[in-house]
């Protein structure tokens, strides 16, 4: 089983939607989660950071955690082509800062 | 404030020579991570550093090494370098060196290309 897993995709929505990204990860003892945003060519960009149960919003992203389940969501509302990316989930899998990252899963938002 | 900031930008090599790679993270933090994204592997942890020590490492071989100066800016060496290196070498800094609640800015990367 791998430490963090995502869904690859590609996920497509039209621009205005919902899209919902989804990652799982194997430590039960993982304290901090993230989410990035990697545009084709750029590095990745810190958009979310979840450390507690429950819902965290920032404007038009909600981040998701249930620890029970080991289980952390990205939702984007009203979803626009810039937001055309590869999203990568992350987890400080050993609260040491020792970082490890799923696959990532590419959005495309359609107009 | 800065970002972290990487040099060079873009390298090509050839088999079996070395190379370092440096970053400068973001002023006040000192904790620097080095990563290598791949097409098949992803985005793979290598090495993290801390107030001058290595603290963490991944699997590879110990043909990548870094180390971290008294003001963390860091370098990476990789040598005898196999066409399998090729890759983009991602830094991250973030604020603090203990806890969880650690989060990582990412530099813009230096693409390597082995030929």
């Amino acid at each position: 089983q791998k430490e963090v897993e995502q869904n690859s995709g590609p996920l497509s929505v039209p621009e205005g939607a919902i899209a919902s990204l989804n990652c799982t990860y194997s430590d039960r003892g993982s304290q901090s989660f993230f989410w990035y945003r990697q545009y084709s060519g750029k590095s990745p960009e810190l958009i979310m950071s979840i450390y507690s149960n429950g819902d965290k919003e920032d404007g038009r992203f909600t981040a998701q955690l249930n620890k029970a389940s080991q289980y952390v969501s990205l939702l984007i509302r009203d979803s626009q082509p810039s937001d055309s990316a590869t999203y990568l989930c992350a987890v400080n899998i050993y609260n040491n800062n020792d970082m490890r990252f799923g696959a990532g899963t590419r959005l495309t938002v359609k107009p | 404030k800065a970002g972290v900031t990487q040099t060079p930008r873009y390298l090509i090599k050839t088999r079996g020579q070395q190379v370092t790679l440096s970053c400068s993270p973001i002023s006040g933090h000192r904790s620097v991570s080095w990563y290598q994204q791949t097409p098949g592997q992803g985005l793979q942890f290598l090495f993290e550093y801390f107030s001058e020590t290595q603290r963490n490492k991944g699997n590879f071989p110990g043909r990548f090494s870094g180390r971290q100066f008294s003001n963390s800016r860091s370098e990476m060496n990789v040598s005898t370098l196999e066409l399998g290196d090729s890759a983009l070498y991602l830094c991250a800094s973030s604020l603090a060196g203990t806890g969880s609640y650690n989060e990582q800015f990412f530099g813009p990367g230096t693409r390597l290309t082995v030929l």
